[in-house]
């Protein structure tokens, strides 16, 4: 069965600090999706990356930047300098490819991130 | 453009009333999902459309009755809730094939009282 595991419940940081929020998954496929996505206090889940299965490369977006690691299983996020507007509940999210194409996403509990001005 | 709109934003009903949850999207994407969220839980998966026709049902209760008129369009008709269903209830699409990230709306908040 497939599991997200994202161990930090809560993280606080000051503005300017650096911050990796952390996500470990399982799953018995080779071929699957992972994915992060953000939740501010609105409510609306913003995509913020995909990364499959067979691309290892780490992804640099602005202050965002993407760690896969398929020997650990895991996909960690940073911010870079972190600003207020980064506060919000992070999901890590994993689905299998090649379901027809609507996709079942198991999504991990969430990380809420505080950043403190 | 990967907007998916939901009203209303907020809806507040009793419990013998008749409401629907309406979702909108214009990127040409063939999925559309509805999830429920609580308070400080992850979405949970409700119901998948494909090509209009109801390819997945986790086992909702069937006060829950979803609706896909076309291919832009899926509603949620609420019938008899409880106050335990009271949730954030977000709508979701995707490409059918190639690019599987879901686009999210920005949800409607649901009380029943």
């Amino acid at each position: 069965a497939q599991k997200v595991t994202q161990a930090q419940t809560e993280i606080s940081v000051v503005e300017k600090e650096d911050v990796t929020l952390d996500c470990v998954y399982e799953t018995r496929d080779t071929t699957y999706y992972l994915f992060w996505y953000k939740q501010p206090p609105s409510g609306e889940l913003v995509f913020l990356i995909r990364r499959n299965s067979f691309d290892e490369q780490n992804e640099i977006s602005g202050r965002y930047s993407w760690n896969f690691q398929k020997s650990t299983s895991s996909f960690n996020f940073t911010i870079t300098a972190s600003q207020v507007v980064d506060s919000a509940v992070y999901f890590c999210a994993l689905s299998e490819a090649n379901q027809g194409g609507s996709e079942k996403l198991v999504f991990g509990k969430g990380t809420k991130l505080t950043v403190n001005p | 453009d990967t907007e998916v709109t939901q009203t209303p934003k907020h809806l507040v009903m009793g419990m013998t009333n008749k409401k629907s949850l309406k979702c909108e999207q214009h990127m040409g994407h063939r999925a559309m999902y509805w999830y429920k969220q609580k308070a400080k839980k992850p979405p949970e998966l409700m119901f998948v459309y494909s090509y209009e026709k109801l390819s997945i049902n986790e086992s909702v209760p069937s006060r829950f009755s979803p609706e896909c008129p076309n291919s832009s369009l899926l509603n949620l008709h609420l019938h008899a809730l409880q106050p335990e269903d009271s949730a954030l209830y977000l709508c979701a699409s995707s490409q059918e094939t190639g690019v599987p990230e879901q686009y999210f709306g920005p949800g409607t908040r649901l009380t029943v009282t």
